[in-house]
Parts: C-alpha cells; sequence; structure tokens
C-alpha cells in the first residue's frame, strides 16, 4: 500500500527551463511534507518542506505547492541548472501524532531529473 | 553539522553469510532509521529506534534485525544474506517529529 505515489519514475528538461515534480498522498494523516534530492553514491539530502497549514513554501529556486483537498505537492524548480539532475523523494509524516510518529518519513518512489545543458 | 556516518560504502557477500551494517550519528539523535533503496520502489524503512535497546518493524523487516546498544550506533544485520537483499542500504537519524532526516552516504551492498 503505496501512501506517498510519484508516479513520473522521469522528467527531461532544459537548462532555464521549469522542472515540475509531482507527489500524492493518501493518508489524511500526513501533514508534513518534505522533499530530499539525491545524487548518484550519496545519501539523500533535505530540499525544502511544508506544512499543512500552508499551501506554498519557497526558498529561492525551488517551491513547493501543496493542496490538501486533492492530497496533492509538487515542487517547481525555477531555472533549472544542470546541477540538479539527481533523484528527488516526495516524502510525508504525520507531524501531529501524539509523538507516536517518531518523526518516521514515508517516501515516495523518486523521479529522477535529468536537466539538459 | 550533524553527521550520520555509514561505516561501509560498497560492500561484496556472499549468500548465506551473515551481515553487519553500521551506522553511527554525532549529535545525540534519538530517532534512528533503517531504508533500503530500490529502483521504481523508492526508499522503504525496514527498522527504526526511538531509544537505546528499542526498536520498532518498518514495512519491510523479514530477513532483518536492528541493534542499538548506544545511542550514536543503530546497526543492522542480516542474519543469512540473500540474493534479494542486494540494495543501497540507508541510515538516518532525526531529532523527532517535524525535524526531517539527516541520511549517511549509504552502503550498496551486493549479495552473489
Amino acid at each position: 500500500d503505496q501512501q506517498v505515489k510519484q508516479n513520473s519514475p522521469s522528467l527531461s528538461v532544459q537548462e532555464g527551463r521549469i522542472s515540475i515534480l509531482n507527489c500524492d498522498y493518501t493518508n489524511s494523516m500526513f501533514d508534513y511534507f518534505l522533499w530530499y534530492k539525491k545524487y548518484p553514491a550519496e545519501g539523500p539530502t533535505f530540499l525544502i518542506s511544508i506544512s499543512s497549514i500552508k499551501d506554498k513554501n519557497e526558498d529561492g529556486r525551488f517551491t513547493v505547492f501543496l493542496n490538501k483537498s486533492a492530497k496533492h505537492l509538487s515542487l517547481h524548480i525555477v531555472p533549472s541548472q544542470p546541477g540538479d539532475s539527481a533523484v528527488y523523494f516526495c516524502a510525508a509524516t504525520p507531524l501531529n501524532a501524539g509523538g507516536t510518529s517518531y518523526g518516521k518519513l514515508t517516501f515516495g518512489q523518486g523521479t529522477i531529473l535529468t536537466v539538459h545543458p | 553539522d550533524v553527521k550520520v556516518t555509514q561505516s561501509s560504502r560498497y560492500l561484496v557477500k556472499r549468500t548465506g553469510e551473515k551481515v553487519f551494517l553500521e551506522c553511527v550519528q554525532d549529535m545525540d539523535h534519538e530517532n534512528m532509521f533503517w531504508y533500503r533503496q530500490d529502483p521504481g520502489l523508492g526508499l522503504r524503512l525496514i527498522y527504526f529506534s526511538y531509544d537505546v535497546k528499542m526498536k520498532e518493524k518498518g514495512d519491510i523487516p523479514e530477513g532483518y534485525s536492528v541493534s542499538r546498544e548506544k545511542k550514536e550506533r543503530f546497526s543492522l544485520i542480516l542474519e543469512s544474506a540473500s540474493t534479494n537483499q542486494t540494495s543501497m542500504y540507508l541510515c538516518a537519524s532525526t531529532l523527532g517529529q517535524g525535524y526531517g532526516y539527516t541520511f549517511g552516504s549509504g552502503t550498496r551492498l551486493t549479495v552473489v
């Protein structure tokens, strides 16, 4: 039962254009969402997060949008750069689960982003 | 700067061997996790620990066990390695809810 889904295994974008990575979730208890970026042979690194009390969070070239009613979030990268080429993982957690989640994250399958020069 | 260190980057083991993957964090985090990453399947939780000697099964614990004797160290044990356990193994730690993870660099395990 995949509670966090990234339905696009890969995305190819031209340098300078916008990259949009999508993520859907099914668990209504999830209220905190994160994006991680992973290069080959390295561990994932935190990129950006959003709480369910917001619908948008921005950090430089990265913006995450949350649509709670649709249980959908997206990561926008503008402008895309070749160094952004990596695997992007969406993750979710129930922040207000009364301390029983221990910060456990549920991840999607990942989307391989390739940015062409 | 929090560091999570996994002792081996690459490992090759034979079927049936007992395999130990070690993970150490240096920021006094309570919670530690072991995931495996496989193409098309993303990161799947094997086990996690929320305190010394405390552990809980994740989504795919079969064939694995864990040990947490000290707060900073969390070990993943493959009791009898099989070829379907060939994967990238990632250790992570966190302060708790809302803090996100810090990951180690991963161990690429190949079982032959």
